[in-house]
């Protein structure tokens, strides 16, 4: 059991350049998020869908924009990279949004470093 | 909207000490709440967690109990070892159909 799983793991990228993080998994969860992580900062949420159609902006979605392919994938996409953006990027899932009692899966994270 | 305060790291301490990370919160209504674990190079794993007043969550020898009155759910461990030396982030869920609010994580670093 995968559970939820990131690609890639290290990406540097220059800036200006675009990319697209994926997030697959494989637990038959409803809902899936973005989160940033900065030293200092902790985990900040950038997008997140509650089911598959429907996605909504979190703490910090400019620069970023997002896909729910189906139930199982969720990417994030840079358009145009800032070195403000280089960043560790965790996917999550939960089983359903409206779910209080249930926490997240996260993946392993992807490294980005932005030059 | 919701928030969560926890204490600053890192905490530094040797084998077998006593444990404490303070993690209180503002929100609306009764949230359910978590604490994460991070490990070196690993994304969040789930600790334990908490759904209703006077709860006590517990996993790995890690406790924290739902404090309704002072709005907190501090973490605690008797005996730490070097192998429970990570990040720890509280988090209390938000209201239905928001996303988990994290706090911005407690360092801590266990020497034998």
């Amino acid at each position: 059991n995968a559970g939820v799983t990131q690609t890639p793991k290290f990406q540097v990228l220059k800036t200006g350049q675009s990319m697209t993080l994926q997030c697959a998994q494989d637990m038959n969860h409803n809902s899936m998020y973005w989160y940033r992580q900065d030293p200092g900062m902790g985990l900040r949420l950038i997008y997140y869908s509650a089911s598959e159609g429907t996605t909504d902006k979190g703490e910090v979605p400019n620069g970023y924009n997002v896909s729910r392919l189906n139930k199982r994938e969720f990417s994030l996409r840079l358009e145009s990279a800032a070195p403000s953006q280089t960043s560790v990027y965790f996917c999550a899932s939960r089983l359903r949004e409206l779910d209080v009692n249930y926490g997240y899966t996260f993946g392993s994270g992807t490294r980005l470093t932005v030059v | 909207g919701n928030s969560v305060t926890q204490m600053e790291g890192p905490v530094t301490l040797s084998e077998e000490a006593f444990l404490t990370i303070n993690c209180t919160y503002t929100a609306t209504g009764y949230p359910s709440l978590f604490w994460y674990v991070q490990y070196p190079g690993e994304g969040l794993q789930l600790l334990l967690k908490a759904t209703k007043a006077d709860d006590k969550g517990s996993n790995k020898g890690f406790e924290a109990t739902y404090r309704k009155e002072t709005t907190s759910f501090h973490l605690e461990k008797g005996s730490v070892q070097v192998s429970d030396s990570a990040v720890y982030f509280c988090a209390p869920r938000g209201q239905a159909g928001t996303a988990l609010i994290f706090g911005k994580g407690t360092t801590l670093s266990v020497s034998s």
